[in-house]
């Protein structure tokens, strides 16, 4: 596609609740990340794909949080058992294959962002 | 580990005064650096990048240069314009994912 796309925009649920966040990243783009931005923070990093790699999976804060890759393409972020700590806005970047510092590996192009709110 | 400190938020400025958001990094071998912007109510953006050492990037009107004795990427504007106001992260690529600083929220008033 033409950009990063991400659903659903704004998602509202309650605490103990599970929750999927999709991303569909560019075409061809082999690099796919996710973040969480929570109000007043910046952003952290939660996981990181790459191609055919075992993903880095360094930022992830609980094991309530997992996240899939299907196909090298669209990818899931589960967030099981919501805690009011989960609200944020989970973005979703995607970079295009590559090495080296002059590399497009290096720019990443972000998806609007999923909105979420845990009561 | 790799790491990125950003000077604390807001920075509120007039229209046409002089802007610098500090930036420093911590990481190993030779980092690529980045300035991502965030304007209200969208998406992060790329704004400028430099991938070795001494290189200056650039874009409207912004520069930053990357120092590598200083460990540093600083922003800077000469004359800010209220369409300016958004919020600046700085970020870092080593060997593979990026990471970004806390981000610098700029306010300009007319």
């Amino acid at each position: 596609g033409a950009g990063v796309s991400q659903s659903p925009s704004n998602k509202v649920t309650e605490k103990g609740k599970d929750v999927e966040l999709r991303c569909d990243p560019i075409s061809g783009h082999t690099a796919l990340y996710w973040y969480r931005q929570s109000l007043g923070q910046g952003l952290e990093f939660l996981i990181y794909f790459q191609g055919n790699s075992a993903p880095d999976k360094s930022g992830l804060p609980s094991d309530r949080f997992s996240a899939e890759r299907t196909g090298g393409s669209v990818s899931t972020l589960t967030i099981q058992r919501t805690q009011q700590e989960d609200s944020a806005v989970y973005l979703c970047a995607s970079s295009q294959p590559g090495t080296g510092s002059l590399s497009g590996a290096n720019v990443l192009t972000f998806g609007a962002g999923s909105r979420l709110t845990v009561l | 580990g790799n790491s990125v400190t950003q000077m604390e938020g807001p920075v509120t400025l007039s229209e046409e005064a002089f802007l610098t958001i500090n930036c420093t990094y911590t990481a190993t071998g030779y980092p690529s650096l980045f300035w991502y912007v965030q304007y209200p109510g969208e998406g992060l953006q790329l704004l400028l990048k430099a991938t070795k050492a001494d290189d200056k990037g650039s874009n409207k009107g912004f520069e930053a240069t990357y120092r590598k004795e200083t460990t540093s990427f600083h922003l800077e504007k000469g004359s800010v314009q209220v369409s300016d106001s958004a919020v600046y992260f700085c970020a870092l690529k080593a060997t593979d994912k990026l990471i970004f600083g806390t981000g610098t929220r700029l306010q300009v008033f007319p």
